[in-house]
């Protein structure tokens, strides 16, 4: 999982609450990217940032808010307004310079909402 | 948009013999291909890529892939397999190179491998 690290592993909470699922990374990369994963279904991207203080909606954004305060941190909240938040998400980092194209994982967040 | 498709949910081989997870791809333009291997509860782990260059393309843990631009094929394979490569494996292809820098990559659903003694 390389210098990437998502806590808590697990997290469980009821519905109608906001919870922020936290990503850091020390490997230096500009560019930050939130994944959903669900069974049958691949990843797919919530939010990506490739600089400070700024972040672009991915394909799946509603019910989801981002921030990009320092390099090294993006957390991701899941709102209420999020209708299916039960998850796994995925947290990834790549470089923007010198187009190496594959981006590095953290180990994930398992969200649950009941 | 591109799209990446992996037709089997699921691949069962016995330990010692050959395997291979299939992916095929739609793109326009030249194709920026990944193969990215999940154990249980875990993150990605990247395996391989395909840029440009060779239509074989080796990667970790003894895994290659071969390219086949008529067939739109970039299928996964090892020589031998072993029961710790039992894991979630997904094919990815670059959606688009992001203005700023990095991609958007589009991933496949997975297959899930399973190496049996």
């Amino acid at each position: 999982d390389g210098g990437i690290t998502q806590s808590p592993k697990y997290l469980f909470r009821k519905e109608g609450q906001n919870v922020t699922l936290s990503c850091e990374q020390n490997l230096n990369h500009d560019a930050m990217y939130w994944y959903r994963q669900d069974p049958g279904q691949g990843l797919r991207l919530i939010y990506y940032s490739q600089i400070v203080n700024d972040f672009q909606k991915g394909d799946i954004a509603e019910g989801y808010s981002v921030s990009r305060e320092k390099k090294e941190s993006f957390p991701l909240t899941v709102t209420s307004a999020q209708k299916n938040p039960t998850a796994f998400y995925l947290c990834a980092s790549s470089p923007t310079q010198n187009r190496p194209y594959e981006q590095y994982f953290g180990p994930g967040t398992r969200l649950t909402v009941t | 948009a591109q799209s990446v498709a992996q037709p089997e949910d699921q691949v069962n081989v016995a330990e010692g013999n050959p395997l291979t997870v299939k992916c095929t791809y739609s793109v326009s333009g030249n194709p920026y291909l990944f193969w990215y291997v999940q154990y249980p509860n875990r993150g990605l782990q990247f395996l391989l890529k395909y840029i440009t260059g060779d239509n074989l393309v080796k990667g970790s843990y003894g895994f290659e892939a071969e390219f086949n631009k008529s067939q739109t094929s970039f299928h996964l394979k090892k020589p031998s397999a072993l029961v710790s490569d039992s894991a979630l494996y997904f094919c990815a292809v670059r959606d688009k190179e992001l203005t700023g820098g990095g991609n958007k990559l589009t991933f496949g659903t997975g297959t899930q491998l399973k190496v049996e003694l």
